[in-house]
This record gives C-alpha cells, sequence and structure tokens, in this order.
C-alpha cells in the first residue's frame, strides 16, 4: 500500500526551509527518502528505522513517528540544488517490499 | 555512475512484441529490484530477487516476468506489449535480503516506448 506524500508541490526561494510528510494507515519498519532530478534516477537520501529517530544528510534531515507512521523530511536553508522531486519509500515488516509515495516536486529559486 | 547498469537505454517497439531489459547490479549487492514509473502512477514496485531466488512481488502483470542470474544481473521480460505498458523501468540493487538497514541505489533506467 503506498504511502501518501503532502503536499504534491512546493516552491521555495534559496534559503527557505520546507517540510515534506509522509505517512502510512499500515505499521511500518522502515522509512526511505530518495530525491530525484529531473531525467535522471532516484538517489537516496536517508533510512529510518525506529521510532523518534532522526537523521540528517547536509541540511536535510528526517524524523519517523512510529507510532504515528509518519515521518517528516526537513530541507533548511534550502540550495538551487535541493531542487527535485522527494519521494518516500516505506516498507512494513518483513513483506521486503518499498512502497513509493507519489512524490512531492520542490522548486527552489534563486 | 552509480554503479547499477540498465541496458537499453531507450527501447521503441510495437504493441504484440517482446522485449528485454537488462541490470547489472553494483558490485557486492546482492538483491535486484524492479519498479516501473510513469507520469500517473509513480514508482510501482514489480519484483525482487535475492541471489538468484525471487523474494517479493508487487503489481506485476502476468505478460511480465524476470529472473536473477547466477551472476546476479537480472533481466525483466515484457510480452504482448501494449500501449500502457510505456513508462520508465528502473533496476536498484542493495546489499540487503529485505530493506533492512540499506537503501536502494538506482540505474539509469530504460525508457520504453511502445507505439
Amino acid at each position: 500500500q503506498q504511502p501518501v506524500q503532502s503536499p504534491q508541490a512546493v516552491i521555495l526561494r534559496e534559503g527557505e526551509d520546507a517540510v515534506i510528510n509522509c505517512s502510512s494507515s499500515k505499521a511500518l519498519y522502515s522509512v526511505h527518502w530518495y530525491r530525484q532530478k529531473h531525467g535522471e534516477a532516484p538517489v537516496f537520501l536517508m533510512i529510518l528505522l525506529k521510532g523518534g529517530e532522526q537523521k540528517g544528510h547536509e541540511k536535510i534531515s528526517a524524523s519517523f513517528n512510529e507510532k504515528k507512521q509518519q515521518s517528516s523530511l526537513y530541507l533548511t536553508a534550502s540550495q538551487l540544488s535541493y531542487s527535485g522531486t522527494y519521494f518516500c519509500g516505506t516498507e512494513r515488516s518483513n513483506d521486503y517490499k518499498l512502497s513509493f509515495g507519489a512524490g512531492t516536486t520542490v522548486t527552489v529559486r534563486a | 555512475d552509480s554503479g547499477v547498469t540498465q541496458t537499453p537505454k531507450h527501447l521503441i517497439t510495437a504493441t504484440g512484441q517482446r522485449v528485454t531489459l537488462r541490470c547489472s547490479p553494483r558490485s557486492g549487492d546482492l538483491s535486484v529490484y524492479w519498479y516501473q514509473q510513469s507520469l500517473d502512477q509513480g514508482l510501482q514496485f514489480l519484483i525482487q530477487y535475492y541471489n538468484g531466488e525471487e523474494r517479493a512481488k508487487g503489481n506485476i502483470l502476468e505478460r511480465f516476468s524476470a529472473q536473477q542470474f547466477p551472476d546476479l544481473h537480472s533481466e525483466l521480460n515484457l510480452s504482448s506489449l501494449e500501449l500502457g505498458d510505456s513508462a520508465l523501468y528502473f533496476c536498484a540493487s542493495s546489499v540487503a535480503t529485505g530493506t533492512g538497514n540499506y537503501g536502494y541505489t538506482f540505474g539509469s533506467g530504460t525508457r520504453l516506448t511502445v507505439v
């Protein structure tokens, strides 16, 4: 079952912050975050395994609320290079299937 | 270069035909995953192999089949092609059996156009 991402799209100016949310109706084992630039393959950003865990990749960080089955990706002080479509991928326990959300398109403008 | 190699990069074929997409995983990765990406469906999981064995199936049509060979490369076979099969097909690889603690490394994809 696909997770639900919000918002669908966001437009930022350089230096602004944004939050992308990912939620599932099922209990989750892990949440992945990927970024895909136009015409390219998705690139792995980070994985979160436990409730409340927070990780970071440059000025991009994420949290995972295991009780709510929700994850949030935080883009801090956005740069032009952050533009792209961000996907969350969720895995339920022991089923080896990573289901992706529909994606959130981020556009960062100078 | 991500280390995952997919060939061909582009493929144009007619309805009713059969094609084979090839994927070589990153060195050391035992798991291979196939995904279909179309504009209206996002990234759809098709199938996963681990060290030659099928481990998980997603929304893969009966007209589609896949396998992973002893050298760990994988092939996705698409037959009786329809216009709706036009999409970008990604292969990804990872070290682990399941997703575990490891992210996926995606190849650059094969763009299939059925005319």
